[in-house]
């Protein structure tokens, strides 16, 4: 399974891009890179999927290098209610973990 | 609405009891799991079920059992209930075909407290 490492935090202002990087080193040939949005009492949400090169759906952009060793999830002019913990997972099929996240504050 | 039902929302345990929390799922989703989520940590991966009848162990396995006798749910039992499963637990259900997982959903979760 994929480990993935990414920054426990980051503060952004409403309006700004936000870029959250995460590495996945082990990242195996089949494996999908997943990003998932949770807020507090709630369950994770999807966000977006994508293997490789750059995948663009209404709530956000990820973009995948060749190496596929890394990923950048780009959240578009973020707004206070996009304050929630950001997830990148690794894998294929239902082999999925969970690390702790990126929580991101969105100030006004 | 479609998507995946926990009940219920809130449980309040004594040390030593037995629960069933329960998960249900109208989406014809083959792959279910269950996660438990501590304050300030991540989601870990108890069991989880790529159909009826198949069940394995995740990350956190020990002191729960599962079984999944239909497509549609997926009850995660506490055998003995212990101040260390005070947590909040989330069902999850997904669409994997070709090798491509199409995105779980999860439930609203299960607030757990053993004292």
């Amino acid at each position: 399974l994929a480990k993935t490492t990414q920054p426990i935090s980051m503060d952004s202002y409403e309006g700004q891009e936000v870029n959250i990087t995460c590495s996945h080193n082990n990242i195996a040939t089949n494996d999908y890179i997943t990003w998932y949005q949770q807020f507090p009492s709630q369950g994770p949400r999807f966000i977006i999927q994508g293997y490789k090169t750059k995948v663009t759906n209404e709530v956000a952009s990820l973009f995948i290098p060749a190496d596929r060793k890394s990923s950048t999830l780009s959240l578009p002019r973020v707004s206070l209610s996009d304050t929630a913990v950001y997830y990148c997972l690794g894998g294929q099929g239902f082999s999925f973990i969970f690390g702790k996240g990126t929580r991101l504050l969105v100030k006004p | 609405n479609a998507g995946v039902t926990q009940t219920p929302k809130f449980q309040v345990l004594k040390t030593g009891q037995s629960m069933t929390l329960q998960c249900a799922q109208d989406m014809n989703h083959e792959y279910m799991s269950w996660y438990r989520q501590d304050p300030g940590m991540g989601l870990r991966l108890i069991h989880y079920s790529v159909g009826a009848g198949i069940t394995d162990q995740g990350e956190v396995p020990n002191g729960y059992n599962v079984s999944r006798s239909t497509t549609e749910d997926f009850p995660l039992r506490l055998l003995s209930a212990a101040p260390s499963q005070t947590s909040v637990y989330f069902c999850a259900s997904s669409y994997v075909a070709g090798g491509e997982n199409y995105g779980y959903t999860f439930g609203s979760g299960t607030r757990l407290t053993v004292v």
